[in-house]
């Protein structure tokens, strides 16, 4: 298994500002992945995060909103952009550390509450 | 759509009590399966998965998982539950082992009462 560690553990920001959230892993993944679990409702896969090119997004959400970064094999950043009360939600990364990319290890989120 | 469905939003069971948490899922072909733990206060664990060959997984801390095809299910069990078994349960599937991508259902609280 890997150590996988987020930064903010939680924030409470203002409507119309951007948060960026950073997660790292304790040793090198070819694949990371960014979910929302949003309250009452599960976890949706929101991109996955290459190394090396574009993250590759989900159906309903864009770059605009939700740029990722993936600068290195351990470490990956998802900012939430303009935001709004509806994106007040638990953000994950997890990371596949075999040849299988669905099995995924999550970090422990970053709670986030828009005002 | 791709979907997972679990039936259960809070299962209440008392300690040595025997546990079956519902997973359905939607999708005919090959399916890549997960229950995932929360325990309060800690993050997402993989608890158990299933690839193909045996239907019956076992898990960690004496957890097990059924998939049978027929059914479109894949529910956790086991035989007698520990207060420290108290934590949300997340059943996930991958449809197709397409890249990555993890459906998961809404989760069941199970609560076990000492």
């Amino acid at each position: 298994s890997a150590v996988i560690s987020q930064k903010p553990s939680r924030d409470i920001c203002q409507r119309g500002t951007s948060l960026t959230i950073q997660c790292q892993v304790d040793s090198q993944v070819t694949m990371m992945f960014w979910y929302r679990q949003q309250p009452g409702q599960s976890l949706t896969l929101i991109a996955t995060a290459n190394q090396g090119s574009e993250a590759t997004y989900e159906s309903g959400f864009v770059i605009d909103k939700f740029p990722i970064s993936r600068p290195n094999l351990t470490f990956s950043t998802l900012t939430v952009s303009n935001m709004s009360p509806e994106d007040s939600s638990i953000y994950l990364c997890s990371v596949a550390l075999g040849h299988r990319s669905y099995e995924q290890y999550f970090g422990p989120g970053t709670r986030l509450t828009v005002t | 759509a791709q979907s997972v469905s679990q039936h259960n939003h809070h299962v209440i069971l008392s300690e040595a009590a025997s546990l079956e948490l519902g997973c359905n899922y939607s999708y005919g072909g090959t399916v890549n399966l997960f229950w995932y733990v929360q325990y309060p206060g800690q993050h997402l664990q993989l608890l158990l998965k299933y690839f193909s060959g045996d239907p019956l997984v076992k898990g960690i801390k004496g957890f097990e998982a059924e998939f049978i095809k027929s059914k479109f299910s894949f529910n956790l069990r086991k035989p007698s539950v520990q207060w420290s078994d108290t934590a949300e349960y997340f059943c996930a599937v991958n449809y197709g082992g397409s890249q990555g991508n993890l459906i998961f259902g809404k989760g069941t609280k199970l609560s076990v009462k000492p």
